[in-house]
């Protein structure tokens, strides 16, 4: 049983430099989303899809695109890093878009020097 | 905009102790609550409260929505040694985001 499966799970950038961290589910959900986690702040969501084609911003999407061609894949890309979004990034999804439970992934840890 | 309030942020009790944490939101057309757990690593779930189902209990943990007041809380009996946790708050509305609270960082010492 995958659930939801995230690559990396570290990460140590150089400022500038683009990446992509990927998430996967297996589980036919309709909605993934992505959070980063800081210490002392709670998971504030970056950005969030409620289906394939289907994207929207959440509370803290500046420095990240995302894209969902695809059901099983959200990933997220940094496209010039910043020591500011030196983070935890969780994905996690849910099988409906309006409500349920959401499925977590181990998480990603990023540093950008 | 969306906004999940929770409180304490930190939390020191004794083994054996009962805690009640607490949390607020406000979200555009309310359609649930969540509670997560959080040890080392990713966050898992505890309980989900809705219109339909505003009081959950397993274990030692149990959980009650007051709609009227909009806020909920996550009662824990008997805790027990084993760490910290940091409890979390999330509500849902009709935008699908789903908003979290700081947490609540919970120790327990023996």
């Amino acid at each position: 049983n995958a659930g939801v499966t995230q690559t990396p799970k570290f990460q140590v950038l150089k400022t500038g430099q683009s990446m992509t961290l990927q998430c996967a589910q297996d589980m036919n959900h309709e909605y993934m989303s992505w959070y980063r986690q800081d210490p002392g702040m709670g998971l504030r969501l970056i950005h969030y899809s409620v289906g394939a084609g289907i994207t929207d911003q959440g509370e803290v999407p500046n420095g990240y695109n995302v894209s969902r061609s695809t059901t099983e894949d959200f990933p997220l890309r940094l496209l010039s890093a910043a020591p500011s979004q030196t983070s935890v990034y969780f994905c996690a999804s849910s099988y409906l878009a309006h409500t349920g439970e959401l499925f977590f992934g181990e998480g990603s840890r990023l540093t950008v020097l | 905009e969306d906004k999940v309030v929770q409180s304490p942020l930190s939390l020191v009790v004794h083994e054996g102790d009962t805690v009640t944490l607490n949390c607020s939101y406000e979200v555009t057309n309310f359609r649930s609550l969540l509670w997560y757990k959080q040890e080392k690593k990713a966050p898992t779930f505890l309980f989900m409260l809705t219109s339909s189902g505003i009081e959950k209990k397993s274990g030692r943990l149990s959980s009650i929505l007051d709609k009227k007041e909009l806020s909920s809380i996550l009662n824990i009996t008997a805790t027990q040694t084993g760490g910290s946790a940091i409890y979390l708050c999330a509500s849902r509305g009709s935008n699908y985001k789903l908003t979290f609270g700081k947490g609540t960082l919970l120790t327990v010492n023996p």
